[in-house]
């Protein structure tokens, strides 16, 4: 089973950039039929989509975090990033990797959904 | 941007309960609906995608239904392991496979 975990700070001073990384634990990371992507949870909040990256490198963003955020992919480390840049006490969450699969059924647009989660990561912003 | 409302955004229901999550979405979206379930303190998982497939390992008594604008979440029959909060999400807007419904918090009566 693909495993996912997450890693990086869990304090962050405003108006820094927060830097997670994710390990994913198969070669499924250069694999088409995948895409991988970020969400977070304020605490006591609901989920919210932070983007996605597919292995080729082309990547897609929630367009209220878009001028913020980069996602980038390490297929020889097999490893996605999360970059958040002049983060503010809202960007407090546990923030989640998930792997995304995509489903084919004969429309022009695959199903798409997350998969597999990792166990998230608190990112606490705070000076 | 497409908005995803869930209703109700809590529930109280017994054992044995047949329960419905409703989500409805302010444009078409087809079947590009996906629910999943998040127990406190735990990452989420995925119940149904593609509006009523579902997800391997996942108990038969969750059913999803509908298409367009109008979804939902069905349980038959509430066991104790249930309790959780439900999401709906939308993945049919291109770039943005975006909104998570606000959630539904199902607790024990």
């Amino acid at each position: 089973q693909l495993l996912l975990q997450e890693s990086g700070p869990g304090l962050v001073r405003p108006s820094e950039t927060l830097s997670l990384t994710c390990n994913v634990s198969e070669d499924s990371i250069t694999d088409s039929g995948y895409f991988w992507g970020w969400i977070r949870q304020p605490p006591g909040k609901g989920l919210e989509y932070i983007g996605r990256i597919y292995y080729t490198g082309r990547a897609y963003y929630n367009p209220s975090l878009k001028s913020r955020v980069v996602l980038s992919l390490d297929t020889a480390q097999k490893q996605i990033s999360l970059k958040v840049t002049s983060v503010t006490a809202a960007d407090t969450a546990v923030y989640y990797c998930a792997s995304g699969l995509l489903v084919w059924f004969g429309e022009s647009i695959p199903w798409r959904f997350f998969e597999q989660w990792g166990q998230g990561t608190l990112v606490t912003v705070s000076s | 941007d497409i908005q995803m409302t869930q209703s109700p955004s809590s529930l109280s229901a017994s054992v044995g309960d047949r329960v419905t999550v409703t989500c409805r979405a302010s444009q078409n979206i087809s079947t590009y609906l996906n629910w999943y379930q998040q127990k406190s303190g735990k990452a989420p998982k995925v119940l149904i995608f593609g509006a009523s497939n579902l997800q391997s390992g996942v108990p038969s008594r969750f059913s999803g239904s509908g298409s367009g604008t109008e979804f939902s979440l069905t349980i038959s029959s509430l066991q104790p392991e249930d309790f959780a909060t439900y999401y709906c999400q939308q993945s049919y807007s291109i770039p943005v496979m975006n909104s998570f419904g606000q959630g539904t918090k199902l607790e024990i009566k």
